[in-house]
């Protein structure tokens, strides 16, 4: 079966420091892949999905950036966070065909300080 | 565009008994997956049913079950015996030949013993 992990799951960081947040799927092959922000009580907003390696479309302007190295991995990284960057991320994973319904990690708390 | 609307911001609903949550969208395509996500104060996404727009028959997952009809383009979830379980919010979600998940803003779901 698949699964999908994300680490870190809670993150403090000050202003204008760099940040990574990764992504791995197991179990399958070829997933899209994408990147959500929620913010409390809100919906998602898709920042980032990836149809393969080193294919990335961005949905948001902004300071984050995304990056897929291996076919199962989806990184998302800033060089300088704000504070407007802090939120909930979600990775998802979905199979790229048929309904596509995508399946989601447990999430990674981001607080901007 | 496409569009999801979900016009009930919160809904609450005694334990044991049904409940039903409102969405409704907005395409010109023919062929498309409508989905409900649910989203427990853990935050983890939880995919409960899908529907696929060429299926006349109505999805049913254990207690959760749709209505959906493609011409009124309204796709509500029914959640019968209300459990404690089940406080959460609710997501409806569109996606067509694009691969990409249109989102409603959330129904806030309260169980109330």
């Amino acid at each position: 079966s698949q699964t999908i992990h994300q680490w870190p799951a809670t993150l403090v960081q000050p202003v204008g420091s760099p940040l990574s947040l990764e992504c791995t799927v197991e179990g399958t092959s070829n997933p899209n892949l994408y990147w959500y922000r929620q913010a409390a009580g809100r919906g998602l907003q898709l920042l980032f999905y990836s149809v393969g390696i080193g294919q990335i479309s961005s949905e948001v302007p902004q300071n984050l950036s995304a990056s897929r190295p291996q076919d199962r991995q989806f990184i998302l990284s800033s060089k300088k966070l704000l504070l407007s960057d802090s939120g909930f991320y979600l990775c998802a994973w979905s199979p790229g065909q048929g309904s596509n319904e995508q399946y989601f990690g447990p999430g990674t708390r981001l607080t901007v300080t | 565009a496409q569009t999801v609307t979900q016009s009930q911001p919160e809904m609450s609903v005694q334990e044991a008994e049904t409940v039903t949550l409102s969405c409704t969208y907005d395409t010109s395509e023919s062929d498309y997956y409508l989905f409900w996500y649910k989203q427990p104060p853990s935050r983890q996404m939880i995919l409960v049913i899908r529907q696929e727009a060429y299926k006349q028959q109505n999805a049913t997952e254990n207690r959760f079950s749709v209505n959906f009809q493609k011409a009124a383009k309204s796709f509500s979830l029914k959640i019968s015996d209300s459990q404690l379980g089940d406080a959460a919010m609710y997501f409806c979600a569109y996606t067509d030949s694009n691969y990409q998940l249109i989102w409603g803003a959330g129904t806030k779901l309260i169980i109330k013993p």
